[in-house]
């Protein structure tokens, strides 16, 4: 059971470039959300999906696209990157109901230059 | 929305109980979680309380909650040097998506 799956684990891009941040889960989870992790920030919501075909915006969705074709696949995509967008990205999924909570990916450690 | 508060840093000799604070805001939550973050890792679910619980307890970890204050603690028996990580409160409502705090981080030294 490979759990949450997120590649690539490292990529540097330059300013300005598009690419798309791979998250896959095997749990037949429904929930899926994006979160970004910066120092002494915690953890900011960007993106969340409750199924396949609904996704909806968190905290910081500003420079994000995502979409849920089916239940397993979450990618993000950042659509111009910017420095600001330097960060730890985590991916992670959830059953609902609340008390299983949510089972996150290893992360991407993404660099804008 | 909801804010979720934690201290930075914690810090406690190897073998002391160590006590991780956290006060939120919406008196509607509903789970309170605690997460552990290895360096170079993600998040792993500790444990969780449901909000008609005062407290919970497993086997090292007990979970305090005092919904009046709407204030969330994690204690931590007997701290090892393996318990030196970045603990994270979250809770959530309705909606099953939880708002996270900064995190606690632990050290644990001898």
């Amino acid at each position: 059971n490979a759990g949450v799956t997120q590649t690539p684990k490292f990529q540097v891009l330059k300013t300005g470039q598009s690419m798309t941040l791979q998250c896959a889960q095997d749990m037949n989870h429904e929930y899926m959300s994006w979160y970004r992790q910066d120092p002494g920030m915690g953890l900011r919501l960007i993106h969340y999906s409750v199924g396949a075909g609904i996704t909806d915006q968190g905290e910081v969705p500003n420079g994000y696209n995502v979409s849920r074709s089916t239940t397993e696949d979450f990618p993000l995509r950042l659509l111009s990157a910017a420095p600001s967008q330097t960060s730890v990205y985590f991916c992670a999924s959830s059953p609902g109901g609340g008390a299983a909570g949510y089972t996150f990916g290893s992360g991407t450690r993404l660099t804008v230059v | 929305g909801e804010d979720v508060e934690q201290s930075l840093f914690l810090s406690v000799r190897e073998g002391d109980s160590s006590v991780i604070n956290c006060t939120y805001t919406d008196s509607s939550s509903t789970y309170l979680y605690w997460y552990k973050q290895e360096p170079g890792a993600g998040l792993q679910l500790l444990t969780y309380i449901f909000s008609n619980m005062d407290m919970k307890q497993d086997q090292r970890l007990t979970v305090l909650l005092n919904k009046k204050d709407k204030h969330l603690s994690l204690r931590i028996a007997d701290t090892q040097t393996g318990d030196s990580a970045i603990y994270f409160c979250a809770v959530s409502g309705g909606s099953y998506i939880p708002t996270f705090g900064r995190g606690t981080s632990l050290i644990v030294h001898p």
